[in-house]
């Protein structure tokens, strides 16, 4: 079954970095991904497509502060400069013939 | 510029009906794999149903199957959720999305329309 897990929250300080994990279920680590920022009241807003090598093709207008990479059965995403309107939900996403999953998202406060 | 605009979202009661529209602009709608997404109150994002270019090929979340109806209209450049058999885990604000050209990640996402279900 294509399961995501996601921590439900992290936090960081204003300026610093920070790396969010997402974690592909078993037998499905070549498996790429999408991360999605919702800020809040806001819709999602795509930020990147990972790839199992850790390549990483990101959405129109998304910061450079923003990257993604990959290992094994994980794939993260990095903020670096952390921001104010950096605090949001992330969600990863990813896809197989007939389904479409979502990790549970990650609730990230900028201290 | 790309844009999604949902609408139809509205109170309904267990057991009714409630169609969604979703109309595309900005890009090439009909070579464009589309899906439904929702979201619960305080709750983390889930997949509905996707349909693909053409029509040809829709997938349904176990959730909404047999229930739910996805459709589109390429000439009108729109999408549609025809929803049946309402209940209150339906409540949700429902976004339609635009699946990258390689298909599978969602790139563009519409703002969003509230279903509640409640008698």
């Amino acid at each position: 079954q294509l399961v995501l897990t996601q921590s439900p929250s992290a936090s960081a300080s204003l300026g610093a970095s920070v790396k969010l994990t997402c974690t592909l279920s078993s037998g499905h680590s070549s498996y790429a991904i999408a991360w999605h920022q919702q800020q809040p009241e806001k819709g999602p807003r795509y930020l990147m497509k990972v790839n199992s090598d850790g390549s990483h093709i990101k959405g129109d207008e998304i910061p450079d502060r923003f990257s993604g990479t990959s290992s094994g059965a994980e794939r993260y995403l990095t903020i670096s400069s952390l921001q104010s309107e950096d605090e949001a939900d992330y969600y990863c996403q990813t896809w197989g013939t007939g389904i479409r999953v979502f990790g549970g998202g990650t609730k990230l406060t900028v201290l | 510029q790309l844009q999604l605009v949902e609408s139809g979202g509205d109170l309904v009661k267990p057991g009714g009906s409630l169609r969604l529209s979703c109309a595309a602009s900005g890009f090439i709608f009909s070579d464009s794999y589309m899906s439904w997404i929702r979201q619960a109150p305080g709750k983390g994002l889930e997949w509905v149903s996707y349909i693909s270019s053409r029509g040809g090929t829709i997938y349904y979340a176990d959730s909404v199957k047999g229930r739910f109806t996805i459709s589109r209209d390429n000439a009108k450049n729109s999408l549609y959720l025809q929803m049946e058999s309402l209940r209150a885990e339906d409540t949700a604000v429902y976004y339609c999305a635009r699946e990258t050209l390689a298909a599978g990640a969602f790139d563009y996402w519409g703002q969003g329309t509230l279903v509640t279900v409640s008698s």
